[in-house]
């Protein structure tokens, strides 16, 4: 069965302060990591997908990298409208669905 | 704004009763994906349909049904309703159903209440 594990579970940044969120995850034939972005009262926002240990991607300032083991999501000099729970979730080579981690909930202060 | 439509936003019920949660997939999106979001439990995969069809089963109760029907569309029916079943209910499209579909489009939700 596949695990997802997010950490830590929420994270309280001053604006500007740069840090990452860790995606711990075991699977059988991974086929996918996933990012998404879900603000309270909406539904999950996709940010980035991740194929293969190694594999970079960045979206302002948001970059996502993945290893054989896990994922990190570096955000440089976060900006309020960060604030927001941050989801990890992976598809293997067996399933059609995706399973998410528990989200890291980030709260930047101005 | 994603694309995939959800209705009602908010639905309160009492125990016992009988819903039915409506998805309107994105344009073109063939693959429907139902979830389940609670605080405690995070977000759990129920069902997947593919074209009408059925193609995948998480940990769906079997008070909880769903179909999807030839335009697409899909409802997902929860009966005998428990307590413990409010939660947020997500509904999510895709382009295609199998495991190098991308990324999964997700509609706003319908927020359950079970009283």
């Amino acid at each position: 069965e596949d695990q997802v594990t997010q950490s830590p579970e929420a994270l309280r940044l001053q604006e500007g302060e740069s840090s990452s969120l860790n995606c711990s995850y075991t699977v059988s034939g991974l086929r996918g990591l996933f990012w998404y972005r879900q603000d309270p009262g909406k539904g999950p926002e996709f940010l980035f997908t991740l194929y293969s240990a190694g594999e970079e991607k960045e979206k302002e300032r948001l970059k996502a990298t993945l290893t054989k083991k896990e994922s990190f999501l570096h955000i440089t000099a976060p900006k309020p409208e960060d604030s927001a729970t941050y989801l990890c979730a992976v598809r293997d080579n067996a399933g059609n669905m995706l399973t998410f981690g528990g989200g890291t909930r980030l709260m930047v202060k101005p | 704004d994603s694309g995939v439509t959800q209705t009602p936003k908010h639905l309160i019920t009492a125990t016992g009763q009988r819903v039915t949660l409506r998805c309107s997939p994105r344009s073109g999106d063939l693959s429907v994906y139902w979830y389940q979001q609670s605080l405690d439990q995070g977000l759990q995969f129920l069902i997947q349909y593919y074209n009408g069809e059925e193609r995948a089963k998480g940990n769906i109760l079997e008070r909880f049904s769903a179909q999807q029907f030839p335009d697409l569309h899909s409802e997902l029916n929860l009966s005998s309703l428990e307590l413990g079943d409010s939660a947020l209910y997500f509904c999510a499209s895709s382009r295609a159903g199998g495991a190098n579909t991308g990324e999964l489009f997700f509609g706003e939700g319908s927020r359950l209440t079970v009283l």
